[in-house]
């Protein structure tokens, strides 16, 4: 069974930093692509970042490049999002996600169950 | 950036109806076109890619359609299940933008 689990959301002061993680089991991992998708509270889905099955390709959203990093340790199975200059606007519940290729259409076809960042002093 | 627009932003419906909404890209995104249902506090789940491809255990009754600017998702019969969120996912060019999500209520 593909799994996904995101843990390292909490509390955090404007300016602050935070690092999130995503553990991957049940499919290889080595071989996707990895995604984090954000939702502010009671509102839609936006993408932040991507990252390629090993990790020599990276892309972030505007609103994070600059600040935000994406990782991987395809060892460890694991997905990392370093979050830095942490901003108000960056409160969100954080999910990876995989990303699927069929059809020529790019999809996240399993999602983790997210982590909630707070950033408020 | 393109920009993906959902009509209605919500919508009442009862057990059994058939409801359709919509989706409009900004600019032709041909069929990168995808479909993601979300319960409350939960994570999204896939429906639909390619616009009509229906995802591995999907039920049936979801199906989508169209290209270029305009698609479409449809429930053939709701469930009491199916009163979520959806939200559509263009594929075609980064960022990969949602639209702001279609609310299915009961009514």
């Amino acid at each position: 069974e593909v799994q996904l689990v995101e843990s390292g959301g909490g509390l955090v002061q404007p300016g602050g930093s935070l690092r999130l993680s995503c553990a991957a089991s049940g499919f290889t991992f080595s071989r996707y692509w990895i995604n984090w998708v954000r939702q502010a509270p009671g509102k839609g889905l936006v993408w932040v970042s991507h990252i390629n099955s090993d990790g020599s390709s990276t892309t972030y959203a505007d609103s994070v490049r600059g600040r935000f990093t994406i990782s991987r340790d395809n060892a460890k199975n694991t997905l990392y999002l370093q979050m830095n200059s942490l901003r108000a606007e960056d409160t969100a519940v954080y999910y990876c996600a995989r990303g699927g290729y069929d059809s020529g259409s790019y999809y996240y076809d399993y999602w983790g169950q997210g982590t909630l960042v707070t950033v408020s002093s | 950036d393109i920009q993906m627009t959902q009509s209605p932003s919500s919508l009442s419906a009862s057990v059994g109806d058939r409801v359709t909404m919509t989706c409009r890209a900004s600019q032709s995104i041909s069929s990168y076109l995808n479909w993601y249902q979300q319960r409350p506090g939960k994570a999204p789940n896939l429906l639909i890619y390619a616009a009509s491809s229906l995802q591995s255990g999907v039920p049936s009754r979801f199906s989508g359609g169209g290209s270029g600017t305009d698609f479409t998702l449809t429930i053939s019969s709701l469930q009491p299940e199916d009163f979520a969120t959806y939200y559509c996912h263009q594929s075609y060019g980064t960022p990969y933008t949602f639209g702001q999500g279609t609310k299915l209520e009961i009514k």
